[in-house]
């Protein structure tokens, strides 16, 4: 059965840091992999996507990485900004046809001081 | 991107009573929507797939008498939680698939008292 573990829970930095969330799978056999923000109290904002044939996103200061053989991604946040407080999800599709049902991990809350 | 919507965004109501949660895609048709739940401070779990014209499909420990799925069409999915009890106050997003991915309502967050 997939499991998916992100580390750490809860990270506080100062603005202007670069950081690197981390996201970890038990079963290597996955479709894609996303990663996503949520805010207290709403709902998902889809960062990126990436493929299982894929090694990396990016997008703006946000760079994904993906490593199916060792069962993890990193997303990795340049230039930490107070905004970009919020939870942050992985979640992996579990299945090598693609069935959009997502597994998701525990979360990392980030807060970035201003 | 791809639009879900869900409807409402709260809503509070008594013990006992029922309450029904829309979700829609504003701008595709999806024959298979999901929907999941969030408890306080954990994550998203699956609760049970929508299926167009069809039954729906529950994960386990889910009871499909209490969390009745309809998708009568393309467009729309409706959870209904029955009888509802304090316990099943809790985070519930849906998500429809288009394009290769899938995409998340703004979710639902119910508190029965």
């Amino acid at each position: 059965k997939q499991e998916v573990t992100q580390i750490p829970a809860a990270l506080s930095v100062p603005e202007g840091e670069n950081l690197v969330l981390n996201c970890s799978f038990t079963d290597s056999a996955i479709y894609n992999l996303q990663w996503f923000r949520q805010d207290p109290g709403k709902g998902l904002t889809s960062l990126l996507l990436i493929q299982s044939s894929q090694r990396e996103q990016t997008s703006g200061r946000l760079n994904a990485s993906l490593d199916k053989s060792s069962g993890r991604s990193t997303l990795y946040i340049a230039a930490s900004q107070p905004g970009d407080s919020a939870t942050y999800l992985c979640a992996v599709d579990s299945t090598t046809s693609g069935t959009y049902k997502y597994i998701f991990g525990t979360g990392t809350r980030l807060k970035v001081l201003a | 991107g791809a639009v879900v919507s869900q409807h409402p965004s709260r809503v509070i109501c008594k013990s006992g009573t029922s309450v029904k949660i829309e979700c829609r895609s504003l701008d595709f048709q999806a024959t298979t929507m999901f929907w999941y739940r969030q408890f306080p401070k954990q994550s998203l779990m699956l609760m049970a797939t929508s299926n167009e014209g069809s039954k729906a499909t529950y994960e386990q420990g889910v009871e499909k008498d209490k969390f009745l799925i309809n998708h009568a069409s393309l467009t729309l999915s409706t959870l209904t939680v029955t009888s509802a009890h304090p316990e099943d106050s809790s985070f519930y997003i849906c998500s429809a698939p288009t394009g290769g991915r899938a995409f998340f309502g703004q979710g639902t967050r119910l508190t029965v008292v």
